[in-house]
């Protein structure tokens, strides 16, 4: 059974700092791995995905990179904002073709 | 509308009452899918439809609990005889199947359930 880990379960940093959220998996066959944002009281936004066959993903700020052969992904966030502020999932595509999630790091940016 | 909609954003009902919400997907995406998520929990899956097959039901999903897909379009999720244990957010997502590894999925905002 896939269970999904993420560490740490809440984190607060100053403006401006790099910062490293963890996800580890405990079944490697996935199709890929998703990064997602959670605002309070509201559903997910995709940040990231990288499929099986990649190591990492970018977008502006954000790299997100797996290693399967592990279990493990990073994202990581550069010159973090106070808007970066939100709840991060990570979550791992079944072979059964479900979404299996992590319990999520509570992010805290303050100016 | 280019996403998810889910119906309605809150509920509140007395423990007992039946519940039903609805979810209009990303309208090519011909897979949906139920999760349900409690505070400080990553949400867990509940079930999912290709089209208007349901293809799998969680173990959490007990008989209380029923979904349907009927046209392929929007999407129902049907909680009778609610108890205060049910109280959680109920999300919906979309994906096109084929797509599915190589794009994420689409989730809605969500729908509020509290059991009093």
């Amino acid at each position: 059974k896939q269970e999904v880990t993420q560490i740490p379960a809440a984190l607060s940093v100053p403006e401006g700092e790099n910062l490293v959220l963890n996800c580890s998996f405990t079944d490697s066959a996935i199709y890929n791995l998703q990064w997602f944002r959670q605002d309070p009281g509201k559903g997910l936004t995709s940040l990231l995905l990288i499929q099986s066959s990649q190591r990492e993903q970018t977008s502006g700020r954000l790299n997100a990179s797996l290693d399967k052969s592990s279990g493990r992904s990073t994202l990581y966030i550069a010159a973090s904002q106070p808007g970066d502020s939100a709840t991060y999932l990570c979550a791992g595509l079944s072979y059964t073709d479900k979404l299996i999630f992590g319990t999520g790091t509570r992010l805290q940016v303050f100016p | 509308d280019t996403g998810v909609s889910q119906n309605p954003r809150h509920k509140i009902t007395k423990r007992g009452q039946n519940v039903t919400f609805r979810c209009d997907p990303i309208s090519e995406h011909n897979r949906l899918y139920w999760y349900r998520q409690t505070l400080g929990q990553g949400p867990e899956f509940l079930t999912y439809f290709q089209n208007e097959a349901q293809l799998e039901k969680s173990r959490l999903l007990s008989d209380r609990f029923s979904a349907e897909r009927p046209k392929g379009s929007f999407s129902t999720l049907e909680i009778q005889r609610t108890e205060q244990g049910d109280s959680a957010m109920y999300l919906c997502a979309s994906s096109n199947a084929g797509l599915t590894y190589n794009s994420p999925l689409h989730f809605g905002n969500g729908t509020r359930l509290t059991v009093t």
